[in-house]
Formats: C-alpha cells, sequence, structure tokens
C-alpha cells in the first residue's frame, strides 16, 4: 500500500517570495505522483504530474515539483508567489491499481 | 481537460432523512469513479471505489449500508447517504479516471457537495 505524507500542515510567506511545499511517500510498487490545489469549498484542481521521464516537472500557474526517488520526495516549489496562490494543497500518489492516496494537505497563505 | 460534474453543490437535510449525490462524467467514460470524503481543514478520506456495473468497494470503517455508492454507467456514479445524521454533515467530492488507463493519469474532480443535516 502507499501513502503519502505532507510535513507541513501550514506554511506562511509573503508575496514574492519563494515557496517550497514538502511532500514525501511510500510505496511498494511504482508510482505516480500529483499535487492538487483546492480553493475553499471547491473540488481539487491538477498542478502538475510525474509519471515517469524528467524528474522535474512544470506545471500550472507557475508551479514545478521534482521527483527524488532516492529520498523518496515530491516537494512542490514555486519561485515567487502571489496572493492568488493562498490555498490548501494536496499531494497524492496512484500506482496501477487505480486508487489515490492523498496527504493531509498544506495550508499556504501568501501575506501582503 | 475532461469535466467532472457534481451536483447539487449544497444540500440541507433534515436528520433521518436520504440525500443523493452525482457524479458526471461530462465528456470521458470513466469505470472507476472514487468517493471522498472531507472534514473541515482535513485532508480527503477515501469512502469508497466505485466501478461500473458490479459493487462498490468501501474503505475499512465507511458502512456500505449507510453509504450507498451506484455505478450505474460510464459517466454515473451516485452516492446516497441514508438515514442522515448530523454527524454526517460534511464536504463530498467525487472523482473519476479516464477507462483502461490505469493508475499513471490524473483523477478529474467535481466540485464537491456540501451536505448539512440538521
Amino acid at each position: 500500500a502507499q501513502s503519502v505524507t505532507q510535513l507541513d500542515s501550514q506554511v506562511p510567506v509573503f508575496e514574492e517570495a519563494p515557496v517550497e511545499l514538502r511532500c514525501n511517500y511510500s510505496s511498494s510498487v511504482s508510482v505516480y505522483l500529483f499535487w492538487y490545489v483546492q480553493y475553499p469549498n471547491q473540488g481539487l484542481q491538477l498542478l502538475l504530474k510525474y509519471l515517469s521521464g524528467s524528474t522535474l516537472v512544470k506545471g500550472i500557474n507557475g508551479f514545478e515539483a521534482e521527483f527524488n526517488k532516492s529520498q523518496t520526495s515530491f516537494h512542490l516549489r514555486k519561485p515567487s508567489v502571489h496572493i492568488s496562490d493562498t490555498a490548501e494543497y494536496f499531494c497524492a500518489v496512484g500506482s496501477n491499481n487505480n486508487d489515490m492516496r492523498f496527504g493531509a494537505g498544506t495550508r499556504l497563505t501568501v501575506k501582503p | 481537460g475532461a469535466v467532472v460534474s457534481q451536483h447539487p453543490s449544497r444540500v440541507i437535510c433534515k436528520s433521518g432523512t436520504s440525500v443523493k449525490i452525482e457524479c458526471r462524467s461530462l465528456d470521458f467514460q470513466a469505470t472507476t469513479m472514487f468517493w471522498y470524503r472531507q472534514f473541515p481543514k482535513q485532508s480527503l478520506m477515501l469512502m469508497a471505489t466505485s466501478n461500473e456495473g458490479s459493487k462498490a468497494t468501501y474503505e475499512q470503517g465507511v458502512e456500505k449500508d449507510k453509504f450507498l455508492i451506484n455505478h450505474a454507467s460510464l459517466t454515473l456514479s451516485t452516492l446516497t447517504v441514508t438515514s442522515a445524521h448530523p454527524e454526517d454533515s460534511s464536504f463530498y467530492i467525487c472523482s473519476a479516471r479516464r477507462a483502461s488507463t490505469g493508475g499513471n493519469t490524473e483523477a478529474f474532480f467535481g466540485q464537491g457537495t456540501r451536505l448539512t443535516v440538521v
């Protein structure tokens, strides 16, 4: 079975500062990794995904993440955040048996 | 991208009544849909995996007689909360994967349903 750990429940940053949201996973099989963003009272929107190939993945809204197999990590980064990036971010792992498991989420708050 | 529509977005019901939530994949076929429950300021908890034409697979601790799931077609899955109680109040979210693509593709999520039982 796979699982996901998001190490930070809350991350406050100032506008235009860089940010990194951490995610570690565990799995006994090949995994596929995802980052989703959730705005209040809404569903989830995919930011980016790692399936195979290049370990550096670029997504929407200027986000990117790097898959590190040796450290079993998939941290999300953005070089300069905006107020509008304030949201809940979820890391998720999927496998070939179709289910998807989510981390506990990280609340990113961007302050002016 | 693919669209998953969830209806209703909000529902308030009286304790003891049943509520049905629909999840539709609008422009693709989904042999598998997933139902999640999210408590305030918490992550998504997988409740069950819904497979078209067969019984849903429930996660441990989820009452299958209380949360009835029907996946009648490749584009529709429904979750019925039976005899709802205030503790069932929550945010319910469905997701769907395209048919025959395994786990290496993203899941598309509905907008969620805010259920309040009074």
